[in-house]
This record gives C-alpha cells, sequence and structure tokens, in this order.
C-alpha cells in the first residue's frame, strides 16, 4: 500500500526565517496531498492542500510544491511565527467519488525560537 | 460549522473488556473515517464509512469494528482491549466535491488507555 516519508521529525528554526518539511509517497496514483497542523491538545487541522492538476500553492506564508515525477511534495512556511511551533503533518491520498484515503507522514515536530 | 465532536475525550479501560468509541459530525458528511495514533507515530486509517458501507482495512480487520446508525454518528467499538489499543482515536468526515471527497475535518481525539 501506499507509504509517506516525512522529513524532518524535529525542527528547530529562528523567529523570521524559513521552515521546509520534506515527504515522499510511493503511489503514482495520488491525487490529493494535504497538510496538517496540530497543535498540542488540539486536533489536526488542514492548513493547505494541493492537487495533482498543480504544481505549486501559496496561501500567506504557505507555499506547496508537487513534484509528481519525484513523488514528492514540501511545505515552506515563510517568516516563521512563534505561533507556527506545532506538529506538521503531510498526507498522500487518492481521492475517490467515495473516499479520501489519507496516508500520513511521521511528522514534523516544529519549533520557532525568538 | 465544521466541527467534528468525540465523546469521550479520555477513556480508560481494562484489558478483556469492551470499549465503545463515539463520533458525530452536523456537516452531512457521507464519509466518516477512524484513525488510531501512538506517540511519534503517523496517524493509521482503521476503516471509513461511505454512507452505510463500512471499509476496514486489511490490517486491522479484527481488532475493530464500527456502526453508523445514521449520517451524523459513527462508532468505533473494539471486542476486547489489549494493551496495544491504548492511543488517540481520531475521527474525520468528508463530503463530496466536484465528484470526489473532500478536505477531512478531524474532531479533537479519544485518548484510551487500556491497564
Amino acid at each position: 500500500g501506499e507509504q509517506v516519508e516525512q522529513l524532518p521529525s524535529i525542527l528547530r528554526v529562528q523567529e523570521g526565517s524559513s521552515a521546509s518539511i520534506n515527504c515522499s509517497y510511493e503511489d503514482s496514483a495520488s491525487n490529493y496531498f494535504p497538510w496538517y497542523k496540530q497543535e498540542p491538545g488540539e486536533n489536526p487541522k488542514l492548513i493547505i492542500d494541493i492537487r495533482s492538476n498543480m504544481e505549486r500553492k501559496q496561501i500567506q506564508e504557505l507555499i506547496v510544491l508537487l513534484d509528481k515525477k519525484a513523488k514528492r511534495f514540501s511545505l515552506h512556511i515563510t517568516d516563521t511565527q512563534p505561533g507556527d511551533s506545532a506538529m506538521y503533518f503531510c498526507a498522500a491520498s487518492i481521492a475517490s467519488s467515495s473516499f479520501s484515503k489519507l496516508v500520513f507522514g511521521q511528522g514534523t515536530s516544529l519549533s520557532v525560537v525568538p | 460549522d465544521t466541527t467534528v465532536k468525540q465523546n469521550p475525550r479520555y477513556k480508560l479501560a481494562r484489558v478483556g473488556k469492551p470499549v465503545n468509541l463515539i463520533c458525530s459530525q452536523t456537516m452531512n458528511h457521507d464519509t466518516m473515517y477512524w484513525y488510531q495514533k501512538k506517540p511519534n507515530q503517523a496517524p493509521k486509517l482503521l476503516l471509513f464509512y461511505y454512507d452505510k458501507i463500512l471499509n476496514r482495512e486489511a490490517d486491522t480487520f479484527e481488532k475493530f469494528q464500527s456502526s453508523r446508525p445514521n449520517n451524523s454518528f459513527c462508532s468505533l467499538y473494539i471486542g476486547s482491549a489489549g494493551l496495544e489499543y491504548s492511543a488517540m482515536y481520531l475521527c474525520a468526515s468528508s463530503r463530496a466535491l466536484g465528484g470526489r471527497q473532500d478536505t477531512q475535518y478531524f474532531g479533537p481525539g479519544t485518548r484510551l488507555l487500556v491497564l
């Protein structure tokens, strides 16, 4: 079945700098790639996603890149703030009419230090 | 309202006893999912309901059961809890958009501890 590898598992950056998280997947049929942010005690919340018909998507300081040939996608957070500190999960999915079967990466614990 | 609710938030169970976790959503989503998450591991899909059809993952087929009495509710049932079932259980739901399932919205999770 589909496997998703996410790196790094721990990331510590200076406030104001950029943070990058990389994921790779195996199933070339995957067509939907969401990113979730989970803060302590909270449920995972979708922050940005990209579908296979796109290569780049940006929402404010979040940029997602997708390289379908290499089966890799990445999240870039520009101008990080302490509020960006959280656990981040990437996922790959084949979205059909009846389900969107997410396979998650292991997660990245991001710490933004002043 | 994109809220998915889960009850209880915390559950303590004894080895060998049954466990029943509840999830609800009022978004009229046709698909509901259950994931298991252990520390330092990725959330793992256990099963999902599309409308009234239950799909269970092959490697957890015998360990978990589920029911969906109506569109809003979905339960996760463990017949006989073992220590290895201690984990966070996350419920999610999604709807069909443009001919395929859209964003999954997650509940806050139920933390199960089996002793």
